[in-house]
């Protein structure tokens, strides 16, 4: 299977500031044939499921504020809060989708300083 | 609007099975995968399997083999998940999840359920 790791495990950033959150893969999620990177983030807030913010690696969904932003190839990625919002409270987790066997990257906390 | 409805919250001992449901609306039901997904509490999240609604062909997570079955009724557009030789790791919240794009299985996963509680106690 493919290991994701994330880091940090958590991190307080003042209102406003931005908020970086990095994900690497164990092996190389960038399928050469259509050269997209198979990879998501995710946001989760406490008792709420997932929600899906940005996919191949870069594209964010619809309705997903632009303040989101991701970036990355192959095994590294960045998902970067440009100004932390209160609302950005959450954990988020990248995953990978290149494998049918799909894995989730640990979680990063995300909260206020 | 499109939406996954999960059942309710159930509460298993030892060794018994469980099945969820997960009704799928606002969409063709067929054309999109659908994933399972486990939290245990204050855990992250971890991929159980997915299912083809069309076929009905599905891909486990290896440490679920032989315990995990994901079966769907296309006549009420509901997918289900089944789970047995419950234990106590296997308290946790379950999810099913929409694959992005009509007819893929390799993509994100952008309709969530709302999450169904499994408790394993004696």
């Amino acid at each position: 299977d493919i290991v994701m790791t994330q880091s940090p495990d958590s991190l307080a950033v003042s209102l406003g500031e931005r908020a970086t959150i990095n994900c690497k893969s164990s092996q190389s999620v960038l399928y050469s044939s259509n050269n997209k990177n198979y990879l998501a983030w995710y946001q989760q807030k406490p008792g709420q499921p997932p929600k899906l913010l940005i996919y191949w690696a870069s594209t964010r969904e619809s309705g997903v504020p632009d303040r989101f932003s991701a970036s990355g190839s192959g095994t590294d990625f960045t998902l970067t809060i440009s100004s932390l919002q209160a609302d950005d409270v959450a954990v988020y987790y990248c995953q990978q989708y290149y494998s049918t066997l799909f894995t989730f990257g640990p979680g990063t906390k995300v909260d206020i300083k | 609007q499109v939406q996954l409805v999960q059942s309710g919250a159930e509460v298993k001992k030892p060794g018994a099975s469980v099945k969820i449901s997960c009704k799928a609306s606002g969409y063709n039901f067929t054309s999109h995968y659908m994933h399972w997904v486990q939290q245990a509490p204050g855990q992250g999240l971890e991929w159980m399997g997915i299912i083809n609604p069309s076929r009905g062909s599905t891909i486990y997570a290896q440490k679920l083999q032989g315990r995990l079955s994901m079966t769907r009724d296309t006549s009420t557009s509901t997918v289900y998940m089944e789970l047995s030789s419950l234990r106590s790791e296997d308290t946790a919240v379950y999810y099913c999840a929409r694959g992005r794009r009509e007819g893929y299985n390799q993509d994100a996963l952008d309709i969530w359920g709302q999450g169904t509680l499994v408790t394993v106690s004696s």
